[in-house]
């Protein structure tokens, strides 16, 4: 069975600390994508990043990096110098090639971060 | 603006009552899906429709049921089965079965029982 943990439910930092929102998956599938969606108080989720199994390359944009490491199946995100716009509910989803396209979502990290 | 339209943004249900949430995009997608939202638990899969006139259940169906009569929309009936319908509804649409595409999600449905 496939499945995402985020194991930090509330995370609470101080602006212009750096902050890492822990994603870990389960999947026996050799094929699968990687995502990490935000979701503001308006309910819309903003699409961030996308990782496809082939590609353990780490990526920065900006204050947001990504490390994904197969080999302890962890696709982590980490905001440096964090904002107070930074808050927001962060989601990481997990998807398997040729089943419908289908995302499997994380129970999401909720960030606060104050002023 | 292309884009996802749900409808309406909060909506009450009374006992018994079936209720129907609108999901509209411009898109051009043929995927679509309906994710429930409840706090602490993430997003979990209602049903999804990957091409029109045919759809499949997620791991919540019950107490649901949807049509795909077009393309462009993919609403959602909660039904008097569902018997704990309070939460957050999300629509979403992709590309058909394109693994590395991403959803587009709108904008979420409140629904509250009276």
């Amino acid at each position: 069975a496939q499945k995402v943990t985020q194991a930090q439910t509330e995370i609470s930092v101080v602006e212009k600390e750096d902050v890492t929102l822990d994603c870990v998956y389960e999947t026996r599938d050799t094929t699968y994508y990687l995502f990490w969606y935000k979701q503001p108080p308006s309910g819309e989720l903003v699409f961030l990043i996308r990782r496809n199994s082939f590609d353990e390359q780490n990526e920065i944009s900006g204050r947001y990096s990504w490390n994904f490491q197969k080999s302890t199946s962890s696709f982590n995100f980490t905001i440096t110098a964090s904002q107070v716009v930074d808050s927001a509910v962060y989601f990481c989803a997990l998807r398997i090639y040729n089943q419908g396209g289908k995302l499997i979502f994380g129970q999401g990290t909720e960030l606060s971060v104050k002023p | 603006d292309g884009g996802i339209t749900q409808s309406p943004k909060y909506l009450f249900r009374k006992e018994g009552q079936n209720v129907t949430l609108s999901c509209e995009q411009n898109l051009n997608h043929d995927a679509m899906y309906w994710y429930r939202q409840d706090p602490g638990q993430g997003l979990r899969l209602i049903y999804y429709s990957q091409i029109v006139n045919d759809f499949q259940k997620g791991d919540i169906a019950e107490g649901y049921s949807v049509s795909r009569e077009k393309k462009e929309s993919f609403p959602l009936t909660v039904t008097s089965a569902q018997k704990n319908p309070t939460a957050f509804y999300l629509c979403a649409s992709g590309p058909r079965d394109r693994g590395n595409e991403k959803l587009f999600f709108g904008s979420g449905t409140q629904l509250s029982v009276l």
